[in-house]
């Protein structure tokens, strides 16, 4: 069963840095490309961020480009979001999602995990 | 950036009604048009992907149609459990990007 658990959200004041995790389990980590998307408080879904599944290639939303980092470690079947400059915007709930097999950066996100909330505070 | 509409913003339906979900993108996306369902509290649960493909796991009650510009769920008859919010996704130009969800309440 495919399973991906983020951790490490929380509250952190406006220009602090956070970084989340996200284990997986169930498939061959290393295989997949693996993406970052979050939800402000009662809104809509935006995607942040993908990386390729040699720890290669990156992409980043416009509105979070320079300050988030994203990396992953295929020996531990982990993915991370390294969080700088937080800003009272950057508040939601933060999910990974794995890309389907094969398809590359742009993917569908077939699984998803259940989410970390982060809360910039102002 | 392709931008998304999805109109209108809440479908109040009964179940075993049909529920008509519209999707319509700012400029051509092919068929590279997800839509994932999302319940209060969980993660959202991809249904179909390219526009008319259900995901593993998905009756057959939830189907999807359309390509360029203008896409449909359609949900044939509503149960109980399919009252949520329903997004579409497209994957053709970066950035990835989501419609704004439409909600399917129970009236």
């Amino acid at each position: 069963e495919v399973q991906l658990v983020e951790s490490g959200g929380g509250l952190v004041q406006s220009g602090g840095s956070l970084r989340l995790s996200c284990a997986a389990s169930g498939f061959t980590f290393s295989s997949y490309w693996m993406h970052w998307v979050r939800q402000g408080p009662g809104k809509g879904l935006v995607w942040v961020s993908v990386i390729k599944s040699d720890e290669g290639d990156t992409s980043y939303a416009d509105s979070v480009k320079g300050r988030f980092t994203i990396s992953r470690d295929n020996a531990k079947s982990t993915m991370y979001l390294q969080m700088n400059s937080l800003r009272a915007e950057d508040t939601a709930v933060y999910y990974c999602a794995r890309g389907a097999y094969r398809s590359g950066p742009k993917g569908t996100l077939d699984y998803w995990g259940q989410g970390i909330l982060v809360t910039v505070s102002s | 950036e392709i931008v998304l509409t999805q109109s209108p913003a809440t479908l109040s339906l009964s179940p075993g009604e049909r529920a008509t979900l519209p999707c319509r993108a700012s400029q051509s996306i092919s068929n590279y048009l997800a839509w994932y369902q999302q319940k209060p509290g969980q993660a959202p649960r991809l249904l179909i992907h390219d526009a008319s493909n259900r995901a593993t796991g998905i009756p057959a009650r939830f189907s999807g149609s359309g390509s360029g510009t203008d896409f449909t769920l359609t949900i044939s008859s509503l149960e109980p459990e399919d009252f949520a919010v329903y997004y579409c996704q497209q994957r053709s130009i970066w950035p990835l990007t989501f419609g704004g969800g439409t909600k399917v309440e129970i009236k």
